[in-house]
This record gives C-alpha cells, sequence and structure tokens, in this order.
C-alpha cells in the first residue's frame, strides 16, 4: 500500500532564510508525487509534481523538490522564505488503485510553516 | 480564467437539516471529486464522478451522497447533518483519472452545524 509521511507537523523560520519540508513516501511502484499548499481558510493550490520526468522539480513561487527513489524522499525547499509562505503545505502521492488508473489522492497530515520577521 | 468555483464558502445548517453545497468548473475536466477536511488534519476523499460514472469510497457514510448533472457542476447533499459533519468541504477536478493527473482544487465550503 502507498502512503505519505511528512516528518514534521510545524516548522518554523525567520524571513529570508531556507525553507525544508520533509516527505518521505512508500510505494511498490514508480510514484506520482505532488506537493500541495493551503492558506488559511482556503483551497488547495498545486505547487510542483513528479510524474517520472526530472527528478529536480520546480514550481511555483520559488519552490522545487528533489525525488530520491534511493531515499524515498520528495522534499520541498526554497532558498529564502518570503511571510506571504506561511502555510500548510501537504505532500502527496497519487494513488495506484486499478494500476494507475484511478489518480486518487493520499496525502501526508501536513506541515504547518511559519515565517517570523 | 478558468476555474472552480464553490458556493456558498460559508454554510450553517441545523443539525439533522439537509443540506447542499455546490461546485462548478470552467476547465471542462472529466472528474470532479468531493473532499471533506476537518480542522488541522488532511482532506479525506468522499467520492468521485469520472464523467457520469459515480465513485463511492468505501467508507463514506450513506450520510453523503452527490449528483452531477453536466460536466460543469457537481452537488454534495448531506441529507442529515450531525455535528460531527462539521467541515471544509473541497471540491476538485482533474482532467483525466490517472495517477499523473494533478487536481485543481476550489476554495472550499465551510460548513458550520448548530
Amino acid at each position: 500500500a502507498q502512503s505519505v509521511t511528512q516528518l514534521d507537523s510545524h516548522v518554523s523560520v525567520s524571513e529570508g532564510t531556507p525553507v525544508l519540508l520533509r516527505c518521505n513516501y512508500s510505494s511498490s511502484y514508480s510514484p506520482s508525487l505532488f506537493w500541495y499548499v493551503q492558506h488559511p481558510n482556503k483551497g488547495l493550490q498545486l505547487l510542483l509534481k513528479y510524474t517520472s520526468a526530472a527528478t529536480l522539480v520546480k514550481g511555483i513561487n520559488g519552490f522545487e523538490a528533489e525525488f530520491k527513489k534511493s531515499e524515498t524522499s520528495f522534499h520541498l525547499t526554497k532558498p529564502s522564505a518570503h511571510m506571504s509562505d506561511a502555510a500548510e503545505y501537504f505532500c502527496v502521492v497519487s494513488d495506484r488503485r486499478n494500476g494507475g488508473s484511478q489518480g486518487n489522492l493520499i496525502f501526508g497530515k501536513g506541515t504547518k510553516l511559519s515565517v517570523k520577521p | 480564467d478558468a476555474m472552480v468555483i464553490q458556493n456558498p464558502r460559508y454554510q450553517v445548517t441545523q443539525f439533522g437539516k439537509p443540506v447542499t453545497l455546490s461546485c462548478s468548473q470552467t476547465l471542462n475536466h472529466n472528474v470532479m471529486y468531493w473532499y471533506q477536511q476537518k480542522s488541522s488534519q488532511a482532506p479525506k476523499l468522499l467520492f468521485h464522478y469520472y464523467d457520469k460514472d459515480f465513485n463511492n469510497e468505501a467508507d463514506t457514510p450513506d450520510n453523503f451522497q452527490s449528483r452531477r448533472p453536466n460536466t460543469s457542476f457537481c452537488f454534495l447533499d448531506i441529507r442529515s447533518p450531525g455535528l460531527g459533519d462539521a467541515a471544509m468541504y473541497l471540491c476538485a477536478t482533474s482532467r483525466e483519472r490517472g495517477q499523473t493527473y494533478e487536481q485543481y482544487f476550489g476554495p472550499g465550503t465551510r460548513l458550520t452545524v448548530t
């Protein structure tokens, strides 16, 4: 069965410093992986996705993530945090039900990012 | 701009009083999903439509039902809301139903049950 583990429930950084949000996945197949961001009382916005192409994926707002099969990790990074980055971040793997034809999402529990001035 | 729209953004209903939440999309996507998200938790998939084909998750209570009258609209009906149904309800769409297709989310409807 597939699963996603977000290693930190809460990360706090200072504005202008790097961001690292950690994610490990479990999958018997080549996974599709996503990072979504959710600001308070808003829907989820796709930051980036990995679907077996380049292992370093660049997303919106300066975020990027690297797929490391040997470590089963898909950590999200940003060189310099901005106040507007404060939000909840979800690492997500796409379900392989029915040989991958279903596409249902399996969410991690989320990491709340706080950015201090 | 193409988007996923949810109405209303905030809904208050009484215990046991049926309520309907609405979702529409201008993306012309084949698949529409409904999620329930409780406070400080990840979204939980309730069901999805692939075109007109309804797919219920095994652990979705019978109290929750859905309708998709056309490609653009999808409704979530809660027949008899309980206090435990208070949550954010998220609608999402994807172009196709496959592992590589990302989902696009609406802003959500926050449901309060009094």
